[in-house]
């Protein structure tokens, strides 16, 4: 069956700019996670959405970080006013919904910001 | 604060076995995940371990003492095709995620 889908693939924008990151979980997937991946390091959690709810958004780094999941499927993260150091690659992942569910990741979205 | 220590490379032979090592230090603990990640390609999963012990799956083995809040990757019968980073990841008590740094593998023929 299809894997974790995002989109777009690579996303290059100038420091300033609005942007947003999508992610297509595993269909029946309720957990849905997003991550921040620099070179040479671990993915860096950000948010954790169960269902359509945010059950910790504790890893957003400040308010110009968003992240939605209206329908409790499709999950979109919005960036704004970017800056050079928000270019990392960008990881959504999916479990079937238990607390000790493996995660699916997705491929992620390399975000530069010029 | 929240910390996960593995070594950052490791280096072996083709065919020979590896351990990676992965000491965490979290408010919480829930269980210790193992993922692989080769270079520019999505993290996948490889072993979770919830209780003390080895997990065996294939030529991949687990292991977790939760009284010495430290784990490990064994790998066996290396292959070229192992050559890729592994991250050690704990469910910590707010049942988030936090991950290693990664260790990089390299396999020498």
């Amino acid at each position: 069956g299809a894997g974790v889908s995002q989109t777009p693939s690579n996303k290059v924008t100038e420091k300033g700019k609005y942007v947003e990151l999508r992610c297509d979980p595993i269909s029946g997937h309720t957990a849905l996670y997003w991550y921040r991946q620099s070179l040479g390091q671990g993915p860096e959690f950000l948010i954790y959405f169960q269902g359509t709810g945010a059950a910790d958004d504790s890893g957003l780094p400040n308010d110009r970080f968003f992240a939605v999941r209206p329908e409790g499927s499709v999950s979109t993260l919005k960036i704004q006013r970017t800056e050079r150091g928000d270019s990392a690659v960008y990881l959504c992942a999916s479990s079937l919904g238990g607390s000790f569910d493996e995660q699916f990741f997705g491929p992620g979205t390399r975000l530069t910001v010029l | 604060g929240q910390s996960l220590e593995q070594p950052s490379e490791v280096t072996a032979v083709e065919g020979a076995i590896v351990q990676i090592n992965c000491t965490y230090q979290t408010s919480g603990f829930y269980g210790l995940s193992w993922y692989q990640q080769h270079d520019g390609g999505a993290p996948t999963f490889l072993s979770y371990n919830a209780l003390d012990g080895l997990e065996e799956t294939g030529r991949f083995s687990s292991f977790l003492s939760r009284s010495d809040s430290y784990g490990y990757l064994l790998l066996q019968e290396l292959q070229m095709k192992d050559s890729a980073s592994y991250f050690c990841a704990v469910r910590d008590g707010d049942d988030k995620i936090i991950f290693g740094k990664g260790t990089r593998l390299h396999i020498l023929p």
